[in-house]
């Protein structure tokens, strides 16, 4: 199957700051989705994409649909330690119909 | 709402023997699950879609022999893998999509860690 581009692999960063990351595909995507899954756990669902340009926040999490709908970003802001675990993009496109593939995985370690 | 469960959680079982996992919807209707496959720090790779009262669909290098799927209620599909190897080791994962949501959001179950000796 399909599988998506994600980086970076993997952020160690220091608590308080800024995380980016994206995610991208060769193929056009109408729907985008963002989880993050601890060790031993299912994904965790953050936030849901419909539209090209959507821009949505949860909480410190805000993740965007790009205009070309073959990419997708998610900020964390002012990160915390219990931002540590793996995000995960995940998109859907026509042809695929309820099937989503997933991203590579972008591993986050906030330093305390 | 949308919480998915998975039992059993981990199992560890004899090469050659058959294990069954089970993946539920428990506040919610799913006419559609997913069952994805995880290595160590490797992304989730999708194995087939689930259909309540049909055959499943198999992503291409999938053995449907090997991997069996029930999805015989709205709430509730299986995945049987049959005659278990060494190599079938993995964590498996399965997902489900609300029907009533009317959007494609998938939940995941919390995983099951299969060990084969």
């Amino acid at each position: 199957g399909q599988q998506l581009n994600q980086s970076p692999q993997s952020m160690f960063i220091q608590e308080g700051e800024d995380v980016s990351m994206n995610c991208t595909s060769s193929s056009i995507f109408n729907t985008w989705l963002w989880y993050k899954q601890d060790p031993g756990e299912g994904p965790v669902l953050l936030i849901a994409l419909y539209k090209a340009g959507e821009l949505t926040s949860n909480g410190r999490l805000t993740a965007q649909f790009g205009i070309t709908r073959k990419d997708s970003f998610l900020n964390i802001s002012a990160s915390i330690p219990s931002d540590v675990g793996i995000y995960f993009c995940a998109g859907r496109t026509r042809g695929t119909g309820n099937q989503f593939y997933f991203g590579t995985g972008t591993s986050l370690t906030v330093i305390p | 709402g949308a919480v998915v469960s998975q039992h059993p959680s981990w199992v560890i079982c004899k090469s050659g023997t058959s294990v069954k996992i089970e993946c539920r919807s428990l506040d919610f209707q799913a006419t559609t699950m997913f069952w994805y496959r995880q290595f160590p720090k490797q992304s989730l790779m999708l194995m087939a879609t689930s259909n309540e009262g049909s055959k499943a669909t198999y992503e291409q290098g999938v053995e449907k022999d090997k991997f069996l799927i029930n999805h015989a209620s709205l709430t509730l599909s299986t995945l049987t893998v049959t005659s278990a190897h060494p190599e079938d080791s993995s964590f498996y994962i399965c997902s489900a999509r609300n029907l009533a949501g009317g959007n494609y959001e998938q939940y995941f179950g919390p995983g099951t860690r299969l060990t084969v000796t």
